[in-house]
């Protein structure tokens, strides 16, 4: 089965600029969780989707935003980018829901796109 | 939000050392993982543990879900094992992360 794939893998932007990062997960997984990775925050929660809803949002201003297709690929926006913004973006994709009674949630995480912001 | 408190923050072994990772957290959960970050920032997975015991290979965890905390062991390390293990939990669909354990083997 293949893995969790994010595109880009790098990516240079200026501020105010805006970025879409998008992430293929796993397939049969139907949830994709997005999580920014910085050295002074370290892994924050960003939003969760299923089914193309969007279930769960960490805190983080609303320049963030994402959607997911029918197919399950999920794309992240950033919008008004800050120098703050540079971080490792990751995906994450999970079956998100109940299998035989137990809510079975292992997360399996993309490579990664990393966003630098000058 | 829960809390998710990782223990050393930092671990120096020489190689064939065995190790024991600590993660403490503060409401229940319904999953808790560990993962190792590769140099490049992948997060590999090691293991789903949201109670009782696990081994793969050189690794084990135990996680005591009514105690609230998860313990990684690492025997016999390798200098491939260094990097920084991270815990993980969540009670939905919000995974809160530790600050990590950074790992450095020796040889």
């Amino acid at each position: 089965k293949a893995g969790v794939t994010q595109t880009p893998r790098y990516l240079i932007k200026t501020r105010g600029q805006q970025v879409t990062l998008s992430c293929s997960p796993i397939s049969g997984h139907r949830s994709v969780s997005w999580y920014q990775q910085t050295p002074g925050q370290g892994l924050q929660f960003l939003f969760e989707y299923f089914s193309e809803t969007q279930r769960n949002k960490g805190n983080f201003p609303g320049r963030f935003s994402g959607r997911q297709f029918s197919n399950s690929r999920s794309e992240m926006n950033v919008s008004t980018l800050e120098l703050g913004d540079s971080a490792l973006y990751l995906c994450a994709s999970s079956y998100g829901m109940r299998r035989t009674g137990i809510f079975y949630n292992e997360q399996f995480f993309g490579p990664g796109t990393r966003l630098t912001v000058l | 939000g829960i809390q998710v408190e990782q223990s050393p923050p930092d671990l120096i072994l020489q190689e064939g050392a065995n190790s024991t990772l600590r993660c403490n957290f503060s409401d229940s959960v319904n999953n808790l993982q560990w993962f190792h970050q590769n140099p490049w920032g992948q997060l590999i997975n090691l293991f789903y543990i949201p109670s009782g015991t696990k081994q793969n290979g050189r690794l084990s965890a135990t996680t005591v879900a009514t105690e609230r905390y998860s313990l990684l062991y690492i025997s016999s390390s390798q200098t491939t094992d260094s990097g920084v293990y991270f815990c993980a939990v969540d009670r939905g669909n919000d995974m809160r992360f530790g600050a990590g354990t950074r790992l450095t083997v020796k040889p």
